[in-house]
């Protein structure tokens, strides 16, 4: 079946500075993959995904890239904000249920 | 549309109990996803439930079950609880195909004494 890691698991940088999340994936047959945001408290909210027809997608300061040869995607934040701080999740499908990655914790100091 | 919901939101539970707990998807959604949730493990997947047929099972005990009604609600059950059933139980809606996009719901707090 489908093996997700991710790294790195914790995650510090200042205020304005950029912040990569990377994730590997095993299943070639995957072809979704969504990020998931997940404040304190708080359920887990699909920030981006990406389909494995593109290469990358970006919405504002987020932006995810995917290389279906390395079997690989990452999660890209730029000029990071205190309100970043959260875990994020990666994930994949592609006719299994969704995997996800373990987690990284991001903090963003001001 | 009102988002997933579920209930009850938190639940203390002795050793040896049994639990049930409930999703209600967003209106439209007929598949709900369950996760289980701790600290060390992440994100694991317990079932799918589509049109009230399970679809996909994780590996989790037999302990753990679930089920889906006519209208999409779910609920899942655990029977002889443990101390390591302690966990954020976290459902999810989509709209029917495992690549669609899924929304959580805020989870149930479940601790096992």
């Amino acid at each position: 079946g489908e093996n997700v890691e991710q790294h790195p698991s914790t995650l510090s940088v200042q205020e304005g500075d950029s912040a990569v999340i990377k994730c590997t994936y095993s299943d070639s047959a995957s072809n979704y993959f969504p990020w998931y945001k997940q404040e304190l408290g708080k359920r887990p909210q699909l920030i981006i995904d990406i389909r494995s027809n593109v290469g990358e997608k970006k919405d504002q300061r987020i932006a995810v890239t995917l290389n279906k040869t390395a079997k690989h995607f990452s999660l890209h934040i730029t000029e990071t904000q205190p309100e970043d701080s959260a875990v994020y999740f990666c994930a994949a499908t592609g006719n299994t249920p969704l995997v996800f990655g373990k987690g990284t914790r991001l903090s963003v100091i001001a | 549309k009102a988002g997933v919901t579920q209930t009850p939101r938190y639940l203390i539970k002795t050793r040896g109990q049994q639990v049930t707990l409930s999703c209600s998807p967003i209106s439209g959604h007929r598949s709900v996803s369950w996760y289980q949730q701790t600290p060390g493990q992440g994100l694991q997947f317990l079932f799918e439930y589509f049109s009230e047929t399970q679809r996909n099972k994780g590996n989790f005990p037999g302990r753990f079950s679930g089920r889906q009604f006519s209208n999409s609600r779910s609920e899942m059950n655990v029977s002889t609880l443990e101390l390591g059933d302690s966990a954020l139980y976290l459902c999810a809606s989509s709209l029917g195909i495992v690549t669609d996009t899924q929304y959580f719901g805020p989870g149930t707090r479940l601790t096992v004494l």
